[in-house]
C-alpha cells in the first residue's frame, strides 16, 4: 500500500452500538489525525497524536477514544453510537518534525451513519 | 477564537481566472496551506505559504501576506475538473490546523 487506508468506506451503524474505524498508513510519519466533515463546518479535529505512544484531544472529543500502539495504526474507537455522530471521518497523517512543513495527507474516509 | 473566513461558493467560466480569498485570525502563524477537495473524495494538498508574496505552481498560484492575515488561492485557464471544494488551513503557534469551511467553486462551460 501507498499512503493512508481507511476501513470501513462505510458503516450503518445501531444507536448504542461499539464501532472502531481503522486507519494505516505507511509513510512513516510520526503525527496522525482524526478528523470529522459535516456539512457546512469544515473539518474538525476529533483527536491526534505527535508520536507513537502519545495521543490528544482536538476540538469535538466527547464520545470517541483512540490509541496509538505503533507508527502506522490510529484506530477511533466510538463506545456507544449516537445519531449526532453520522459524519464523514477522515483520518491524516504528517511529517511533524522540525523543518518539515507539516503537510496533512489524508485517507479516503470513512461514512458512518448511525441510526 | 481563532477564525478562518473564506466565501461559501463562488462560479466561474470554464477557461477564466478565479481568486479565491481567505482571510484568518489564529494565535499565533506556522503556514497556510490550501486543499482541493472533490465531492465524495478526500482533501488533497494543494500549496503551503509561510513567507509573504506568491508561490506559483501550473495553473494554481497562492499568495500570503502575513501583516493582514490575509491569503488567496489563483486558479487560471479553468478546467471542468477544477469544480471543487477549497479548503484554507492555518497552523496555529500549537501547531495545530486551523480549517476554514471550505469554498465550493462551481465552473460553468
Amino acid at each position: 500500500i501507498a499512503g493512508i487506508t481507511q476501513a470501513p468506506t462505510s458503516q450503518i451503524l445501531a444507536a448504542g452500538r461499539r464501532m472502531t474505524l481503522r486507519c494505516t498508513q505507511d509513510m512513516r510519519h510520526n503525527a496522525m489525525y482524526w478528523y470529522r466533515q459535516d456539512l457546512g463546518l469544515g473539518l474538525r479535529l476529533i483527536h491526534y497524536s505527535n508520536t507513537a505512544g502519545t495521543t490528544g484531544k482536538g476540538e469535538v472529543p466527547d464520545g470517541y477514544s483512540v490509541s496509538r500502539a505503533n507508527t502506522d495504526d490510529f484506530p477511533l474507537t466510538l463506545a456507544s453510537a449516537v445519531p449526532s455522530q453520522t459524519s464523514v471521518y477522515f483520518c491524516a497523517s504528517s511529517d511533524s518534525l522540525a523543518g518539515s512543513t507539516d503537510t496533512q495527507y489524508f485517507g479516503p474516509g470513512t461514512r458512518l451513519t448511525v441510526l | 477564537g481563532q477564525n478562518i473566513d473564506q466565501p461559501t461558493e463562488m462560479t466561474a467560466t470554464e477557461g477564466a481566472i478565479v481568486q479565491i480569498n481567505c482571510t484568518y485570525q489564529t494565535s499565533g502563524f506556522n503556514g497556510l496551506f490550501w486543499y482541493q477537495q472533490h465531492a465524495g473524495e478526500a482533501p488533497t494538498f494543494l500549496s503551503y505559504n509561510v513567507l509573504d508574496g506568491l508561490e506559483e505552481k501550473g495553473r494554481f498560484s497562492s499568495f500570503l501576506s502575513r501583516s493582514k492575515g490575509y491569503s488567496y488561492l489563483l486558479l487560471k485557464e479553468l478546467q471542468m475538473k477544477d469544480s471543487a471544494s477549497y479548503l484554507c488551513a492555518v497552523l496555529d503557534s500549537n501547531y495545530q490546523l486551523i480549517w476554514g469551511a471550505g469554498t465550493k467553486l462551481i465552473i460553468k462551460p
